[in-house]
């Protein structure tokens, strides 16, 4: 069974400090990652997608991904209390299928 | 305006019935799903389909039925064979582009409450 594995937290951190969120994934021929947000009570909307090993910066969202070590995390800057949601990580697996953890839920103190 | 539109925001199903949830996209993409989520755990995919009148059963399809006549929608019908139906319903798709479909785009959700 293919797996996208998340810590399901909650991860507290106050406002203006540096988020990090991980995610490993068991598929090793994965070729596509995506990051999700999803408020509480509503769907989940895409805020990065990355393929290729490496950094991918947009705004305040950072991507990272290390295909040797099946790894691949968010680092959200400058946390805003607006940033509290659960962030599901999801992998595009060589089957074709893509597969969602369970997510980290986030929680930004002001 | 381009999106993904489910209906109905809210649904209650009676024991032993059967309800029919929306979906429909005008992004104009080649591949649908649909996902149930229960509270505090991930999405599990029930169906999904990549062209207009072939759907393929996700991971938990029993108790649950699609169709795809047109490539703008794919309604769900949760039948009363599901025992447990109560859910947050999220319906998607993605477009294809060299032969890879990419990420997937959520519709607003279905809650869906039996009585």
């Amino acid at each position: 069974q293919k797996e996208v594995e998340q810590n399901s937290g909650p991860l507290s951190v106050p406002e203006g400090a540096i988020a990090s969120l991980n995610c490993t994934y068991s598929d090793r021929v994965s070729q596509s990652f995506f990051w999700y947000r999803q408020y509480s009570g509503k769907s989940p909307e895409l805020i990065m997608s990355i393929y290729s090993n490496g950094d991918k910066e947009d705004g305040r969202f950072t991507a990272q991904l290390n295909k040797a070590s099946q790894y691949v995390s968010l680092l959200i800057r400058d946390s805003q209390p607006s940033d509290s949601a659960t962030y599901l990580c999801a992998v595009l697996t060589g089957g074709f299928k893509t597969i969602f953890g369970a997510g980290t839920r986030l929680f930004v103190k002001a | 305006d381009g999106g993904i539109t489910q209906s109905p925001k809210y649904l209650f199903r009676k024991e032993g019935q059967n309800v029919t949830l929306s979906c429909e996209q005008n992004l104009n993409h080649d591949a649908m799903y649909w996902y149930r989520q229960d509270p505090g755990q991930g999405l599990r995919l029930i169906y999904y389909s990549q062209i207009v009148n072939d759907f393929q059963k996700g991971d938990i399809a029993e108790g649950y039925s699609v169709s795809r006549e047109k490539k703008e929608s794919f309604p769900l019908t949760v039948t009363s064979a599901q025992k447990n139906p109560t859910a947050f319903y999220l319906c998607a798709s993605s477009i294809k582009s060299n032969y890879v479909y990419n990420e997937q785009f959520f519709g607003p959700g279905t809650r869906l409450t039996v009585l």
